[in-house]
């Protein structure tokens, strides 16, 4: 069965770094997102993207985000300069879109932790 | 905006018992309501979906949720507890059918005792 991957599973980094979380969603996906979970709270919703633009993004996703679908397979979120409270598990999710094409089918995320 | 409560942050159940976590929402447009399961270290797995079918939804692992509109409800329910459902549950909700974002609720942590 498809599924989302993701790369790295964990990293770490020092404040102030740029980091570079990966992902390849489903092959026939036309809709992806990040989502984001400070650890013991909700996942909460970052951005999504379609047709190779935003469609949508929280306030979380600031001008220190930022995402790119590169070469049609990978979906990246870079963080430009790392903040404390940056630390969390990332999450892609993907969906093919259309009618009963509603389910976002998650990948097992990064964990990032910064110091 | 839309929104989910799940009351209740710690469930715990006898095995053999019944699972019953609660969710609401609140949607200005008809909602499509999912919930999510969480096992330890693990991403998100979706173990059932609402899009304006069936009010009642059976899903994976025999877990089934009913949606309820004047209740603003969507509770999942489990007959029979087994020590494999031990795990984070999530309710989520979204405006349309593709494209947009799911708004999450807090979570509930299923316990199991033996």
């Amino acid at each position: 069965e498809p599924e989302v991957t993701q790369t790295p599973s964990h990293q770490v980094t020092q404040m102030g770094q740029e980091v570079i979380l990966r992902c390849v969603p489903i092959s026939n996906h036309l809709y992806f997102y990040w989502y984001r979970q400070i650890l013991g709270q909700k996942v909460e919703f970052l951005v999504s993207f379609y047709n190779n633009e935003i469609s949508e993004k929280s306030e979380i996703f600031d001008d220190q985000f930022s995402v790119e679908r590169p070469d049609g397979s990978n979906f990246t979120l870079k963080i430009r300069s790392t903040k404390l409270e940056d630390s969390a598990m990332y999450f892609c999710a993907s969906n093919s879109g259309g009618a009963g094409q509603e389910t976002q089918y998650f990948g097992p995320g990064t964990r990032l932790l910064v110091l | 905006a839309q929104s989910v409560t799940q009351l209740g942050s710690h469930v715990s159940v006898s095995e053999g018992a019944l699972v019953l976590l609660r969710c609401n929402y609140s949607s200005s447009v008809p909602p499509y309501l999912f919930w999510y399961v969480q096992y330890p270290n693990q991403g998100l797995q979706l173990l059932l979906k609402y899009t304006s079918a069936a009010t009642l939804v059976k899903g994976i692992n025999g877990f089934e949720a009913e949606f309820k509109k004047s209740e603003t409800s969507f509770h999942l329910t489990k007959p029979s507890a087994h020590m494999s459902d031990a795990a984070e549950y999530f309710c989520a909700v979204s405006k349309k059918s593709s494209g947009d974002k799911l708004t999450f609720g807090t979570g509930t942590r299923l316990a199991v005792r033996p």
